[in-house]
């Protein structure tokens, strides 16, 4: 159970800003929003991660809702090499795992 | 560079073998973890490592197996009694030591049954 739902794929197109969503609405006030990016044929990787304010680094933005149970990966400007699926996870109950469920297919038209 | 490596790219199987895939680190993470990855799939967790000497099940163990001897490194054995093995494998790591369970992962290994 990835406790998290997102759609299975989203087109973009070039330069343009993409909005990827992900429910979590069963999420308790401690976990963490993680997202992942998995290029063709690699590991995933980490991208951002936050708690219940807006983040920002060199990748990407999440932006929490306010009662945190939904969230948005935002990439500024997309381009051909973040065609990727994008995971959005919440660590499970106990330790460190993660649970990674089916993931955003994001398509980038040029 | 520090990492985590994992060999080989690629691997065949015989039907009847059994077949090991490296994982190493030199992150000094504590935590390891095995992934399987399915065509068009999410990654299901096989084993994963807490602490050198211990491991536990993850959702799909049955034919597979693993060591923990050092902190550095964490092989999984694929064994005969896995029966559909074909799949992307892949090893993570993290630092129990932080709160934010960022996991950073190997390039993968494709193992194909001939």
């Amino acid at each position: 159970d990835a406790k998290t739902t997102q759609p299975n794929s989203m087109e973009s197109n070039e330069e343009e800003p993409v909005h990827l969503p992900c429910n979590h609405s069963t999420i308790s006030g401690t976990d963490y929003i993680h997202w992942y990016r998995q290029l063709p044929s690699q590991g995933p990787e980490y991208v951002i991660h936050g708690l219940t304010s807006n983040v920002n680094n060199r990748m990407a933005s999440l932006a929490i809702a306010e009662d945190r149970k939904s969230s948005t990966l935002i990439l500024h400007r997309a381009t051909l090499r973040d065609a990727a699926v994008y995971y959005c996870i919440r660590p499970m109950n106990a330790g460190n795992m993660l649970t990674f469920g089916g993931g955003t297919r994001l398509m980038v038209k040029p | 560079d520090g990492g985590i490596t994992q060999s080989p790219k690629y691997l065949f199987r015989k039907e009847g073998q059994n077949v090991t895939l490296s994982c190493e680190q030199n992150l000094n993470h504590d935590a390891m973890y095995w992934y399987r990855q399915d065509p068009g799939q999410g990654l299901r967790l096989i084993y994963y490592s807490q602490i050198v000497n211990d491991f536990q099940k993850g959702d799909i163990a049955e034919g597979y197996s693993v060591s923990r001897e050092k902190k550095e490194s964490f092989p999984l054995t694929v064994t005969s009694a896995q029966k559909n093995p074909t799949a992307f494998y892949l090893c993570a790591s993290n630092s129990n030591r932080s709160n934010k369970n960022i996991q950073y992962f190997g390039a993968g290994t494709r193992l194909s049954v001939l």
